[in-house]
C-alpha cells in the first residue's frame, strides 16, 4: 500500500522558533510537494521538488525553505515561525506515471497541524 | 497563472443527486482532478479527466469541457458518508493548482 508519512500530526511552537516538518514516501516517486491548507483559501503550494537536491518555489514560498537530501524525504523548514504560519501542512508525492492510468496523481500524507503562539 | 472557481458550500439530502461545478482559467492544461477530503483527513483521489466528456465510476461521475474551461462532479444516491469537501484541481505544466473546495453536507 502506498504511503506518505508526515512526522508530526500536531505541533505547537512559539513565535521565532525554527520548525522542521518532515515527510517520507515509500513509492520511489520523483516529485514531492508541500502545501498549506487554510479555511476559505484551500490548498496552496509552498515548494516542490523534482529530484534530490532540486527545489522550486510554489505560489507562497515566503517564510519557508525546503530540503531534499534523499529521494524519499522532503523537509519543510520555517526559519522563524510567525503566527500567520499557523495552518495545516500537507505533503504529497507523485511521479509522471503514478496513480490510476499514469495520471500523475498526487498521494497525500495525513497532514501536520501547526499552531504558532 | 491559474484561476479555479467552485461553490463554497452545498447541501443535499440522502439518496439525492448533486452536481458540483468547477470553472477554470489556466495558462497550461494537462488534466483535471477531483479529490475528496473528509474533515481532519488527507485528500483522496476521486477522478481524472484529460479529454472532453464524461467519466463514470460507480456513484461518481466527472465531466470535462476544455473549450469552456468547465468540469463537474456528479454524485448519485448520496450517502451520509459523502459529507466532505470536494476539491477541483487543474494539472498545469508541472504542478496541481487547487480550487478552494466545496463543502458538501448530506442530511437525512
Amino acid at each position: 500500500d502506498v504511503k506518505v508519512t508526515q512526522s508530526s500530526r500536531y505541533l505547537v511552537k512559539r513565535t521565532g522558533e525554527k520548525v522542521f516538518l518532515e515527510c517520507v514516501q515509500d513509492m520511489d516517486h520523483e516529485n514531492m510537494f508541500w502545501y498549506r491548507q487554510d479555511p476559505g483559501l484551500g490548498l496552496r503550494l509552498i515548494y516542490f521538488s523534482y529530484d534530490v537536491k532540486m527545489k522550486e518555489k510554489g505560489d507562497i514560498p515566503e517564510g519557508y525553505s525546503v530540503s531534499r537530501e534523499k529521494k524519499e524525504r522532503f523537509s519543510l523548514i520555517l526559519e522563524s515561525a510567525s503566527t500567520n504560519q499557523t495552518s495545516m501542512y500537507l505533503c504529497a508525492s507523485s511521479s509522471p506515471t503514478s496513480g490510476r492510468a499514469d495520471t500523475g496523481e498526487l498521494f497525500f500524507g495525513e497532514g501536520s497541524r501547526l499552531t504558532v503562539l | 497563472g491559474q484561476n479555479i472557481d467552485q461553490p463554497t458550500e452545498m447541501t443535499a439530502t440522502e439518496g439525492a443527486i448533486v452536481q458540483i461545478n468547477c470553472t477554470y482559467q489556466t495558462s497550461g492544461f494537462n488534466g483535471l482532478f477531483w479529490y475528496q477530503q473528509h474533515a481532519g483527513e488527507a485528500p483522496t483521489f476521486l477522478s481524472y479527466n484529460v479529454l472532453d466528456g464524461l467519466e463514470e465510476k460507480g456513484r461518481f461521475s466527472s465531466f470535462l469541457s476544455r473549450s469552456k474551461g468547465y468540469s463537474y462532479l456528479l454524485l448519485k444516491e448520496l450517502q451520509m458518508k459523502d459529507s466532505a469537501s470536494y476539491l477541483c484541481a487543474v494539472k498545469g505544466y508541472s504542478t496541481l493548482t487547487f480550487g478552494k473546495g466545496t463543502m458538501l453536507l448530506v442530511s437525512p
